[in-house]
């Protein structure tokens, strides 16, 4: 089937060290999202890529880095420098600019 | 930059009853989308309804409807004949119409209960 798989779903890490979430797709698009999602904040833009090799920050972009080798594939490293990593990770991808965004299940990281 | 802002964090409605969603967004763009989307408890987005700015027809499907007022900045979601399956967060999203992949916009969210 076609979608976009984020994993893993639930994900604990001890504070200070990096980890990197998965997100993939195999719907052809082009353009890929990186949201937070945190109580009463909605979605906040981490990062966004439109084409392979090309990435942009979003608005909270310090302490997270992306790397978009293949257009398939859009991880996100949530790094030491994240002072509040613990949240939930939304991954989104669009085929053209002139259609909706499509989301993966989410991945739910917890650093104790 | 554009902002979107729904001003109730909290609603309720009685199942069978119909209930609006309010949401205003600032642009100083001519030519966007606005979204309304849906994330039950499962945590799933799902696309509830799209409005393109340039269309001046209110935008429907089944149940739901958006009433769009463009000079006022407003697109609000109208939730007819709800149902205990409607109870979820809805957010409003707003992106700009151009040639590029540009990023949805969301608000902060409006959490929806179905009273059965």
């Amino acid at each position: 089937d076609g979608g976009i798989t984020q994993s893993p779903k639930y994900l604990f890490r001890k504070e200070g060290q990096n980890v990197t979430l998965s997100c993939e797709q195999n719907l052809n698009h082009d353009a890929m999202y990186w949201y937070r999602q945190d109580p009463g904040q909605g979605l906040r833009l981490i990062y966004y890529s439109q084409i392979v090799n090309d990435f942009q920050k979003g608005d909270i972009a310090e302490g997270y880095s992306v790397s978009r080798e293949k257009k398939e594939s859009f991880p996100l490293t949530v790094t030491s420098a994240q002072k509040n990593p613990t949240a939930f990770y939304l991954c989104a991808s669009r085929p053209t600019p002139n259609t909706e965004a499509f989301f993966g299940q989410g991945t739910r990281l917890t650093v104790v | 930059a554009q902002t979107v802002t729904q001003s109730q964090p909290e609603m309720s409605v009685q199942e069978a009853e119909t209930v609006t969603l309010s949401c205003t967004y600032d642009t100083s763009e001519s030519d966007y989308y606005l979204f309304w989307y849906k994330q039950p408890p499962s945590r799933q987005m799902i696309l509830v309804i799209r409005q393109e700015a340039y269309k001046q027809q209110n935008a429907t499907e089944n149940r739901f409807s958006v009433n769009f007022q463009k000079a006022a900045k407003s697109f609000s979601l109208k939730i007819s004949d709800s149902q205990l399956g409607d109870a979820a967060m809805y957010f409003c999203a707003y992106r700009i119409q151009n040639s590029g992949n540009t990023p949805l916009v969301f608000g902060k969210g409006t959490r929806l209960s179905v009273i059965a």
